[in-house]
C-alpha cells in the first residue's frame, strides 16, 4: 500500500524547535517530490515547503522561510521538516504529501496524490 | 505571488443537487489547477488534477473545467459522502502552491 505516516508533532514553547518527520512506504520513494502542507485550527490549507527528489532543489513559503528546513534521506525513505524560532501561527496540523506531475506539453502539472494523517504541532507557553 | 479565491465559501444543497464551485486566480495559470476535497478530521484527497483529469477512484459525479484564471468543480448529484470542504490549488510555476480558502458544503 501506497502511504505516507508523519511523526513528531507535540507542544512547543514560542521561539522553540521541532523536527517533523514523514515516513513512505510502497513506492520508490527517491522518484518523487515531496510536500509539506499545514491547517491551522478551524482554518484552510496552507503550502509550507517542498523538496525535489533527490533533495537538490528547496522551496518554502515566505511565512516559514528562514526558519523552517526540508531535508530528505532517500536511503530511509524519510522525509523531514526542521521547524524553528515557532510562533503560535505555526499552531496547525502538518500534513506530509506526495508530488506527482504529468506532462502537458510545454510544462509538467504538479498535483498531490498521497496524503498522509497529519501530525499535530502545538505552540504555546 | 499567485492568488486563490473561491466562491462562495460555503454552500448549503440537499442530495441530488447538482452543485457548482468557482475558483478564481489573480492571473492566467493555464490549466495547473487541482482539486481537493477534505472531511472533518480527515487528510485532504486529491479529486481533479489538471483542471479536468479526474483522479482514480474518484466517482465520475465529480468533473472540473476551465483555464486562465477561471475554474469550476462540478458535482453533478449530490451524494451523502460528498458534504466536505473544498480546496483548489495552482501549480503554476515554481512552489509554493497556493491554496484558495475553501467552499465548505453542507447539507441543506
Amino acid at each position: 500500500e501506497v502511504q505516507v505516516v508523519e511523526s513528531g508533532g507535540g507542544l512547543v514553547q514560542p521561539g522553540g524547535s521541532l523536527r517533523l518527520s514523514c515516513a513512505a512506504s510502497g513506492f520508490t520513494f527517491s522518484d518523487y517530490t515531496l510536500h509539506w502542507v499545514r491547517q491551522a485550527p478551524g482554518k484552510g490549507l496552507e503550502y509550507v515547503s517542498a523538496i525535489s527528489s533527490n533533495g537538490g532543489t528547496t522551496y518554502y513559503a515566505d511565512s516559514v522561510k528562514g526558519r523552517f528546513t526540508i531535508s530528505r534521506d532517500n536511503s530511509k525513505n524519510t522525509l523531514y521538516l526542521q521547524m524553528g524560532s515557532l510562533r503560535v501561527e505555526d499552531m496547525a496540523v502538518y500534513y506530509c504529501a506526495r508530488g506527482c506531475r504529468i506532462d502537458r506539453g510545454s510544462r509538467w502539472s504538479h498535483y498531490m496524490d498521497v496524503w498522509g494523517k497529519g501530525t499535530t504541532v502545538t505552540v504555546s507557553s | 505571488d499567485i492568488q486563490m479565491t473561491q466562491s462562495p465559501s460555503s454552500l448549503s444543497a440537499s442530495v441530488g443537487d447538482r452543485v457548482t464551485i468557482t475558483c478564481r486566480a489573480n492571473q492566467s495559470i493555464s490549466s495547473y489547477l487541482n482539486w481537493y476535497q477534505q472531511k472533518p478530521g480527515k487528510a485532504p484527497q486529491l479529486l481533479i488534477y489538471a483542471a479536468s483529469s479526474l483522479q482514480g477512484g474518484v466517482p465520475s459525479r465529480f468533473s472540473g473545467s476551465g483555464s486562465g484564471t477561471d475554474f469550476i468543480l462540478t458535482i453533478s448529484s449530490l451524494q451523502p459522502e460528498d458534504f466536505a470542504t473544498y480546496y483548489c490549488q495552482q501549480s503554476y510555476t515554481t512552489p509554493p502552491y497556493s491554496f484558495g480558502q475553501g467552499t465548505k458544503l453542507e447539507i441543506k
